[in-house]
């Protein structure tokens, strides 16, 4: 199986602070990783993925993210954030390839943005 | 494409009562999910589906029922409904082929059982 972790459950920053959260998962094979967006009453979006190759992987609207294999985690990345960015963040992993079946989610991190 | 689509957006039901859940996929998706939503616990597993014809339970199965007799149709049913099923329901599909294949949501459906 796979568990997913999210620490940072609600940040509040200010408009143009930088952003990190935090994603770890504990399955130690092949992963895929992806950080999927959910703004206020709209369904997920995926934001950026990782599937082999550089581990700094950029995606939509500035954000990026780092695989570290030895530390299991994936860690979500912005330089400077917007109020558009308000939204609740969630890390997913699916074990590749044999089950590539399941998606595991963490738990969520809600992100407000203050102007 | 419409991508994944849901009904109803919202429905209120008694204790006790069923209903069905529908999502259809137009995108030729093998892989269909069904996810709950709750507050603060991010999405938890019900089903899920990796063709036609076959389904699998997830993480939080009790209390439901799917069937997948199409490619585009992944219909739950909940058919004793209780207070425990309130929650935001997400339908998702996904293609399996090489690289990481993301999944695609639908808008959701927000359950009440009262």
């Amino acid at each position: 199986a796979q568990s997913v972790s999210q620490h940072n459950h609600h940040v509040i920053l200010s408009e143009a602070a930088s952003l990190e959260l935090g994603c770890n998962y504990s399955y130690g094979g092949t992963v895929n990783l992806f950080w999927y967006v959910q703004y206020p009453g709209q369904h997920l979006q995926l934001l950026l993925k990782y599937f082999s190759g550089d581990p700094l992987v950029k995606g939509i609207k500035g954000f990026e993210a780092e695989f570290i294999k030895s530390k299991f985690s994936f860690n979500l990345r912005k330089p400077s954030v917007q109020w558009s960015d308000t939204a609740e963040y969630f890390c997913a992993v699916n074990n590749a390839p044999n089950t590539g079946n399941q998606f595991y989610f963490g738990t969520g991190t809600s992100l407000t943005v203050i102007p | 494409n419409a991508g994944v689509t849901q009904t109803p957006k919202f429905r209120i039901l008694k204790i006790g009562q069923s209903m069905t859940l529908q999502c259809t996929q137009d995108m030729n998706h093998n892989y269909m999910y069904w996810y709950r939503q709750d507050p603060g616990m991010g999405l938890k597993l019900i089903y899920y589906s990796v063709g036609a014809g076959i389904t699998d339970k997830g993480e939080v199965p009790n209390g439901y029922n799917v069937s997948r007799s199409t490619t585009e149709d992944f219909p739950l049913r909940l058919e004793l409904a209780a207070p425990s099923q309130t929650s935001v329901y997400f339908c998702a599909s996904s293609y399996k082929g090489v690289g990481a294949y993301e999944q695609y949501f639908g808008p959701g459906t927000r359950l009440t059982v009262t």
